[in-house]
């Protein structure tokens, strides 16, 4: 069974470009959440969807979106980026049922460089 | 609004010494409680998920348990092996939300 797949792994941009990640997630999940990893601050939720539908949200700003394809793989986008924006964006896939949500399996992370 | 903690963030010990992981929540309203390892620059590996109505959970050389009441949770690794040397963190999962982690070495 694949695991959950996120890509690119590695990337560098510039200030005020804008990034897409992508996150798939293993067969039979519904749920994908996402999140940001920086040695500051650890690993902060930034939302989840579920069944094409943002289900939560955690504390950032606008430019950082995402959505869910009926297929269940998801994106995350950022714009206009800032050097604060480096870290390593971890994706994981759950099944979940009603607010009970089952083990997270994460991927290997996209690793995003903002010069 | 859920708060995790992990105490001590890092820890060395000598090879084959059995050792204690701590982490502490705030709400005690969870649905679950996970343990992860994570290495260096690389995603979460899922150690060990404990539900709600579970007390503790075991694989191998891991054990986990749960106390709801207190809102601790421990991880036990027994033997350690310098293999285990990563950061360990656990969740609260309905929450989403996640402990800074222990930074774990084991030296030969």
């Amino acid at each position: 069974k694949a695991g959950v797949t996120q890509t690119p792994r590695y990337l560098i941009k510039t200030r005020g470009q804008q990034v897409t990640l992508s996150c798939s997630p293993i067969s039979g999940h519904r749920s994908v959440s996402w999140y940001q990893q920086t040695p500051g601050q650890g690993l902060q939720f930034l939302f989840e969807y579920f069944s094409e539908t943002q289900r939560n949200k955690g504390n950032f700003p606008g430019r950082f979106s995402g959505r869910q394809f009926s297929n269940s793989r998801s994106e995350m986008n950022v714009s206009t980026l800032e050097l604060g924006d480096s870290a390593l964006y971890l994706c994981a896939s759950s099944w979940l049922a009603g607010a009970y949500t089952g083990e997270l399996f994460f991927g290997e992370g996209s690793r995003l460089t903002v010069l | 609004k859920q708060e995790v903690t992990q105490i001590p963030a890092a820890l060395s010990v000598p090879e084959g010494e059995n050792l204690v992981l701590n982490c502490s929540f705030t709400d005690s309203a969870i649905y679950n409680l996970q343990w992860f390892r994570q290495d260096p620059g690389k995603g979460l590996t899922s150690l060990l998920l404990i539900q709600s109505s579970q007390r503790e959970q075991t694989s191998g050389r891991l054990n986990a348990s749960l106390d709801k009441s207190s809102g601790r949770s421990t991880l036990y690794i027994a033997a350690s092996q310098p293999g285990d040397s990563a950061t360990y963190l656990c969740a609260v999962n309905n929450d989403m939300r996640f402990g800074a982690g222990t930074r774990l070495t084991v030296k030969p």
